[in-house]
């Protein structure tokens, strides 16, 4: 099955740790997108990326730290710089290029407490 | 700068009855305009998508969507709900000039179903 793979489902971090988020797709798409989701306040944009080795900073890039050292893969590191990390995160991909109708494809998500 | 107002935070039907989810959007370029569906804690899957080929778009599950360019609108609609159908709601634009450009999310309209 093709589609976009997060892990984990559920993860717990103690004040001051730095953790990553796992995304994987196999897709073949070049662009992947990493979102944070507040209750209320929709999807807010982190980093994105549209090339291996290339990523932008998004909207809430501050705290917040990635790599895209593979096509298929394009972790999240959530760092102690983050103040309020306890949210719902999501990872997406699309194809890149053409004239802005590429739709996005979303993983599970990942759901992060900090304890 | 491009962005995108989904004018109720909660929409309440029951079943069989009508769904509408209302959006406005903002955008100096033709806009490419989405919709997206999130089942608790779940990713997000796509409902339909304008890419000015046709003002009235059919998508999935029985949604369809009508772009309006001199209201700057693109609101949601169902003839007759499901309880299925209850679920977040998001409302997409990306400003096409802009090529692969990310998303700009709305915050989302929670649809309850009533039996």
């Amino acid at each position: 099955d093709g589609g976009i793979t997060q892990s984990p489902k559920y993860l717990f971090r103690k004040e001051g740790q730095n953790v990553t988020l796992s995304c994987e797709q196999n897709l073949n798409h070049d662009a992947m997108y990493w979102y944070r989701q507040d209750p209320g306040q929709g999807l807010r944009l982190i980093y994105y990326s549209q090339i291996v080795n290339d990523f932008q900073k998004g909207d809430i890039a501050e705290g917040y730290s990635v790599s895209r050292e593979k096509k298929e893969s394009f972790p999240l590191t959530v760092t102690s710089a983050q103040k309020n990390p306890t949210a719902f995160y999501l990872c997406a991909s699309s194809l890149a290029g053409g004239r802005g109708y590429n739709e996005q494809f979303f993983g599970p998500g990942t759901r992060l407490t900090v304890l | 700068a491009q962005s995108v107002t989904q004018l109720d935070s909660h929409v309440s039907v029951s079943e069989g009855t009508p769904v509408l989810l209302r959006c406005n959007y903002s955008s100096s370029y033709s806009p490419s305009l989405f919709w997206y569906v999130q089942h608790p804690n779940k990713g997000l899957q796509l409902l339909l998508k304008y890419t000015s080929a046709a003002t009235l778009v059919k998508g999935i599950n029985g949604f369809e969507a009508e772009f309006k360019k001199s209201e700057t609108s693109f609101h949601l609609t169902k003839p007759s709900a499901h309880m299925s159908d209850a679920a977040e709601y998001f409302c997409v634009v990306r400003v096409m000039n802009s090529g692969n450009t990310p998303l700009v999310f709305g915050k989302g309209t929670r649809l309850s179903v009533i039996a």
